[in-house]
């Protein structure tokens, strides 16, 4: 079975400063990992994923994600948080053996960008 | 953006009626999903298919039933309302092979 732990449900930082969005997940098998963001109001967006090509995956809006197999970690990174980056950011695992490619997700953080 | 829609987009009803929500595609993949989102649980699956006429349960199923009778509709049915089911229901697609789901612009239920 899979599971996802995101710890911390708020995470404030200024801006400017460095975004860490913490994700740990549980696999039986080799996974896929996906973040996702979703502002007020809106659906999900898919800001990155990791498919067990490179282990460093470069998303959308300066986000970048590292798979670490040995932590069971993928966590979220931007240098520089921009006030636009406040939202809701949520990490997903798939099972890649799973032929309904189900999600679990995980409870999701909240970023704050303090100005 | 895929091309999901879902409506009706808010809704608000009483308990014991039946609520019918509705996902459309028009990107032809193959997997469709519904979820929920409650503060604290982030989303959680309710039902999804794999092919027209082909569905299976999700974590929180009880009390939900769906529909897929064509690629591009997948419904989800509330038997039932009960106010438990108070929630933003989001759509997502799914292509073979790809594993990235895609996401709806989500429907706001509440059911007093």
């Amino acid at each position: 079975a899979q599971s996802v732990t995101q710890l911390g449900s708020h995470v404030s930082v200024s801006e400017g400063a460095l975004v860490l969005l913490r994700c740990n997940y549980s696999s039986s098998v080799p996974p896929y990992l996906f973040w996702y963001v979703q502002y007020p109001n809106q659906g999900l967006q898919l800001l990155l994923k990791y498919t067990s090509a490179a282990t460093l995956v470069k998303g959308i809006n300066g986000f970048e994600a590292e798979f670490k197999k040995s932590e069971t970690s993928f966590h979220l990174t931007k240098p520089s948080a921009h006030m636009r980056d406040a939202a809701e950011y949520f990490c997903a695992v798939s099972d890649t053996q799973d032929t309904g490619n189900q999600f679990y997700f995980g409870t999701g953080t909240s970023l704050t960008v303090i100005p | 953006d895929a091309g999901i829609t879902q409506s009706p987009r808010h809704k608000v009803t009483e308990t014991g009626t039946p609520v019918t929500l509705r996902c459309h595609q028009t990107e032809n993949h193959r997997y469709m999903y519904w979820y929920r989102q409650d503060p604290g649980h982030g989303l959680r699956l309710i039902h999804y298919s794999y092919g027209v006429k082909d569905t299976d349960k999700g974590e929180v199923s009880d009390g939900y039933s769906v529909s897929r009778s064509k690629t591009e509709d997948f419904l989800l049915t509330l038997e039932s309302a009960t106010s438990s089911q108070t929630s933003v229901y989001f759509c997502a697609i799914g292509a073979s092979g790809e594993g990235t789901q895609y996401f709806g612009p989500g429907t706001r239920l509440t059911v007093l």
